[in-house]
This record gives C-alpha cells, structure tokens and sequence, in this order.
C-alpha cells in the first residue's frame, strides 16, 4: 500500500469554527489532491499541488484552503466550517498524469 | 458542465450476468482514463487505466475507449456479489476528474 495517512479520520466540530484536515504521504509523489464525496456528487476536487508551495483550485473550493510547504504534507483548512462542510474527505497522490493514483482512507467530518 | 458524466445507475444484475457501465468526457485533450471501484465506507481502488482507443481487457473487466465520440465503459463479465460497489471512472489528466459513479449491485 502507498504511504498515505489523513489526519484526523473522524471529527466533529461546530459550525463557525476552523478546521485543518492532514494529508501526510511517505512516497515522495509531486502530486497531491484533496477531494470530497458525498451522496450523487462522487469525488470533487477541492484543491490540487504540483509541487512544494504550488497549488491550484478545484471545482469546489469555496471555502477552502489548502498549503503545501513540504513534499510530504497537504494541509486542507476550513476557515469557518458550515453545515455544508460535512462531509468525507480524501486525499490521493501521484507521481504523475498517467500514474496509479493512490488514495488516504478518508476523513469524516461533521459540521453541526 | 463536469469533466466526466456518469449517467447510469444505479445498476442491479444477477450473478452470473454482464455489468455494463458507461462515462462520457468533454475534453477532447484528455489522453488516459481510469477505472475506480469504492466499496462502502472505503476509499477508490484501482481497476484499470486505458489510453487507447479500443478494448483492454483484465481478467473479468474489459475498458472500452472511443475518443471519436467521448466516452469509456467498462463491462465486468460473470458478475459476482463482490462486485457490488461504487464504481467511479475518470480523467487521468492533472487534475484528475472523476465521475459521480454508478452503483453496482449483484444480486445471488
């Protein structure tokens, strides 16, 4: 298996408050993504890196943040977590277009 | 208008049965597309990347891509309750879009 962790796996938080959810990868991949699923929408992308400090949007990223300052972290913050936030969150990596791409085992997050 | 549309679904087959799933594209510079199953509560395992027109077979799952007209499916032959899952194709570009999915579900 690749070496991907999400941190925390489960959290519940209160709406208004901020929210940091880790992506942490041991394969030294360049590319790193943060999608969300719910329920009829499959996986959106939130944020995308192609590189260290290099990061771009997604379709969903209102309300989302992400940084990159080392190859092996993605760090995906809410700023002030809604309702509308709660949801699952994965992280994927790859080396490269046209590589596996490997996803984290999720994180749950519920806004209330 | 998503990158990738997965339209059908969800799908209910008998065991035994031909399981037949499409996805359409927009983007004619999209080179590689990807199959993804996603059991409940799990993350997205890879089933099979495809690049070039025609059909790439892997054990019971055959990738079909058409790029004249946008669109990949994927058929799992003699499905098996296994099976039964989400499964999500995608775009192997670099901002790898995917599909909503369509859930399969293999009935005994």
């Amino acid at each position: 298996d690749a070496g991907i962790t999400q941190s925390p796996r489960h959290k519940v938080t209160e709406t208004g408050t901020p929210v940091t959810l880790r992506c942490h990868q041991t394969e030294n991949h360049r590319y790193m993504y943060w999608y969300r699923q719910d329920p009829g929408h499959g996986l959106r992308l939130i944020h995308y890196s192609y590189g260290v400090k290099d990061t771009d949007k997604g379709e969903v990223s209102d309300g989302y943040s992400v940084s990159r300052s080392k190859t092996e972290d993605f760090l995906l913050t809410l700023e002030s977590a809604t309702s509308s936030q709660t949801s699952v969150y994965f992280c994927a990596i790859t080396p490269g277009v046209g590589n596996t791409i490997y996803f984290g085992e999720g994180s749950w997050l519920t806004v209330v | 208008q998503k990158e990738v549309e997965q339209n059908s679904g969800p799908l209910s087959v008998p065991e035994g049965a031909i399981a037949s799933l499409n996805c359409t594209y927009s983007d004619r510079g999209s080179q590689s597309f990807f199959w993804y199953r996603q059991y409940s509560g799990k993350s997205p395992e890879l089933i099979m990347f495809i690049y070039s027109n025609g059909d790439k077979e892997d054990g019971r799952f055959t990738a079909q891509l058409n790029k004249a007209s946008q669109y990949v499916s994927l058929l799992i032959r003699d499905s098996q309750p296994s099976d039964s899952a989400t499964y999500l194709c995608g775009s192997n570009d670099y901002k790898l879009s995917f599909g909503a999915g369509t859930t399969v579900t293999v009935r005994a």
